[in-house]
């Protein structure tokens, strides 16, 4: 079956970038909406945004300054840039599958990683 | 953005027992409503996509309804499995959003 397997550094220093890559293993980026997701400690949940398998992109405004999503159908691969890092992005990063079915009303995340912990910290 | 309200915060309640969340949106989401649960240390899992049609392999005691901005999660008898956090997601307009969860706990 599908499954989604986050990497990258899990600690980086105030200002830097924050690289992570999801990796979809038993399927194919070539279809669907990939989306990070992420979730500070103790606290709920924060869409940051999505690339659909055309490329196009959607981020939260929260956020858009800050970030880029990209996409290596090759590898079936997709990856999430967080420029400019502070202590407020700590959190655990998810990477997840959106399936949108818009006569049925669906739009949700089928599909999740593990989650990889990232702290930024001096 | 769209706030998405949760209540209770943080329930306990026993095997067997019905319990009900509820989800109040800050406008009108038609059924563009999603319920995870998640359990510690574990990436969310779907539990309910278009506000009331229940994911394949989700056991039918979780049942969900509601529209517009009302929404509820049911678990009709609680397994021990069940004790987990709840969440409610809207997608009728971006950026998407969460309530801010539902922590059911042991009695």
């Amino acid at each position: 079956q599908v499954q989604l397997q986050e990497s990258g550094p899990g600690l980086l220093k105030p200002s830097e970038t924050l690289s992570l890559t999801c990796t979809v293993s038993g399927g194919s980026t070539s279809s669907h909406y990939w989306n990070w997701i992420r979730q500070p400690p103790g606290k709920g949940l924060e869409w940051i945004g999505y690339i659909y398998y055309t490329g196009s992109t959607k981020y939260n405004p929260s956020l858009k300054s800050r970030v880029t999503m990209s996409l290596d159908t090759s590898k079936n691969q997709f990856s999430l840039h967080l420029s400019s890092v502070t202590a407020a992005d700590t959190a655990v990063y998810y990477c997840a599958r959106r399936v949108v079915v818009p006569l049925q009303r669906d739009d949700s995340f089928d599909l999740w990683g593990q989650g990889t912990m990232v702290t930024v910290s001096s | 953005d769209i706030q998405m309200t949760q209540s209770p915060s943080s329930v306990s309640a026993s095997v067997g027992d019905r319990v009900t969340i509820t989800c109040r949106a800050s406008q009108d989401i038609s059924s563009w409503l999603a319920w995870y649960q998640q359990k510690p240390g574990k990436a969310p899992k779907l539990l309910i996509y278009a506000a009331s049609s229940l994911k394949s392999g989700v056991p039918s005691r979780f049942s969900g309804s509601g529209s517009g901005t009302d929404f509820t999660l049911t678990i009709s008898s609680l397994q021990p499995e069940d004790f987990a956090a709840y969440y409610c997601q809207q997608a009728n307009s971006f950026p998407i959003t969460f309530g801010q969860g539902t922590r059911l706990e042991i009695k």
